[in-house]
């Protein structure tokens, strides 16, 4: 079935510590991809997206992700994470490239961070 | 620029009363989508509408929920009768122009909905 995969459910890292969050996804044309956060109390924020080009694409608080077609997955990255960073974090995809506004998120990841 | 606006921010009524979930989306979007996420599980789509015509309404669970969105300004959810599995968080997001995957969607902060 068509999916959205984000395999960690809770991660924990220290602050100052690198972070890596997972997302692979199971439809067969390259989607339009997104991050999206959720801080306690907030709605949804947009991290970052890619919908073609450069397969490195930077977002707000200094978060990246890259798009790998042969590994089909779209992983979250910072290099030094601060406390403000926890928060629960979403991969979310536009099934395929000019389809029709309907996400489909991944489960999310929940982001704790020790100082 | 104020952004997608939800309301009650939470909601603890009995199985069989009834809840209205509204939603105002940034002004000028004609685009407002509503989704749901049950408890830990993924986000998912109910509904968008253009404007005050349903666009796409596939995701809605089943004829216990009703949405609305008359003049094409905000929008309400109603679910009734609530049962257990209603219970989950309700989520509106906004875009402005077409339903095209590149418009961006602005999500607000979300309205918990508690079924005892």
């Amino acid at each position: 079935a068509q999916s959205v995969t984000q395999p960690d459910i809770h991660i924990t890292v220290s602050e100052g510590a690198s972070l890596e969050l997972r997302c692979n996804y199971s439809y067969g044309a390259t989607p339009y991809l997104f991050w999206y956060v959720q801080s306690p109390g907030q709605g949804l924020q947009l991290l970052l997206k890619y919908f073609s080009g450069d397969t490195l694409v930077q977002g707000i608080k200094g978060f990246e992700a890259e798009f790998k077609r042969s590994q089909s997955s779209f992983n979250l990255r910072k290099p030094s994470v601060h406390w403000s960073d926890a928060a629960e974090y979403f991969c979310a995809v536009v099934p395929f490239s000019g389809g029709y506004n309907k996400l489909i998120f991944g489960a999310g990841t929940r982001l704790a961070v020790h100082p | 620029e104020a952004g997608v606006t939800q309301f009650p921010s939470h909601s603890v009524i009995e199985k069989g009363q009834t809840v209205t979930l509204r939603c105002d989306p940034i002004s000028g979007h004609d685009n407002l989508y509503w989704y749901r996420r049950v408890m830990g599980k993924e986000i998912k789509f109910l509904l968008h509408f253009v404007k005050e015509s349903k666009q796409d309404e596939s995701g809605m669970p089943n004829n216990r929920f009703l949405a609305e969105r008359t003049g094409g300004t905000y929008s309400t959810l109603k679910v009734q009768p609530a049962e257990l599995e209603d219970s989950g968080v309700y989520f509106c997001a906004s875009s402005w122009g077409g339903a095209s995957g590149a418009n961006v969607l602005t999500f607000g902060a979300g309205s918990r909905l508690t079924v005892l």
